[in-house]
């Protein structure tokens, strides 16, 4: 059971590139997340899906897109880079709304430059 | 809207010796879960341990344990015989029960340094 793969591990970008961080599980969970963690910081939610289909903003969604075409995929897309932008991104998922464990992936550390 | 705080950025203590990491939350739900995340320089985010907050009993983990006070809104990691392996940041963390979003909210951090 690989678990949560995210992909690339690292990246630099130039200001206003585009790209998409991958994220995929293989549990069969139904919730997934994007976080973004600063440094000296915990992390934020980005945005969150509970199924195919549906998603939604989390804490701090500006700049960013998602979409959720099959359980196990749930790529994050970042438009127009911006240094504001450079972060460590984490996607991590729960079976359910009562299921208390998440599982992370090993996170995207992402710079803007 | 809840929110985690910890109040000690950075920690050490001798290996062998205990520490303990303080976490203090805000919220007005009676149900919810905490938990104490260990995050090494590899990134990988770990979970040490949860508390559900209707279980008055403290929860353990082997040298982890916690002491939970719902009343005061405070949740405390006990690390006993600390080793050089739990040298990371600690991340105090709140997640609702149930509910449309089930999201983990995640306090700012301790790093915990254990010297040999």
């Amino acid at each position: 059971n690989a678990g949560v793969t995210q992909t690339p591990k690292f990246r630099i970008l130039k200001i206003g590139q585009s790209m998409t961080l991958q994220c995929a599980q293989d549990m069969n969970h139904n919730y997934m997340y994007w976080y973004r963690q600063d440094p000296g910081m915990g992390l934020k939610l980005i945005y969150y899906s509970v199924g195919a289909g549906i998603t939604d903003k989390g804490e701090v969604p500006n700049g960013y897109n998602v979409s959720r075409s099959t359980t196990e995929d749930f790529p994050l897309r970042l438009e127009l880079a911006a240094p504001s932008q450079t972060s460590v991104y984490f996607c991590a998922s729960t079976e359910g709304e009562w299921e208390t464990e998440a599982f992370f992936g090993q996170g995207t550390r992402l710079t803007v430059v | 809207a809840q929110t985690v705080t910890q109040s000690q950025p950075e920690m050490s203590v001798q290996e062998a010796e205990t520490v303990t990491l303080s976490c203090t939350y805000d919220t007005s739900e009676n149900n919810y879960y905490l938990f104490w995340y260990k995050q090494p320089p590899s990134r990988q985010m770990i979970l040490v341990i949860r508390q559900e907050a209707y279980k008055q009993q403290n929860a353990t983990e082997n040298r982890f344990s916690v002491n939970f006070q719902k009343a005061a809104k405070s949740f405390s990691l006990k690390i006993s015989d600390s080793q050089l392996g739990d040298t990371a940041m600690y991340f105090c963390a709140f997640r609702n029960y149930g509910g449309s979003q089930g999201n983990l909210i995640f306090g700012k951090g301790t790093k915990l340094s254990v010297k040999p």
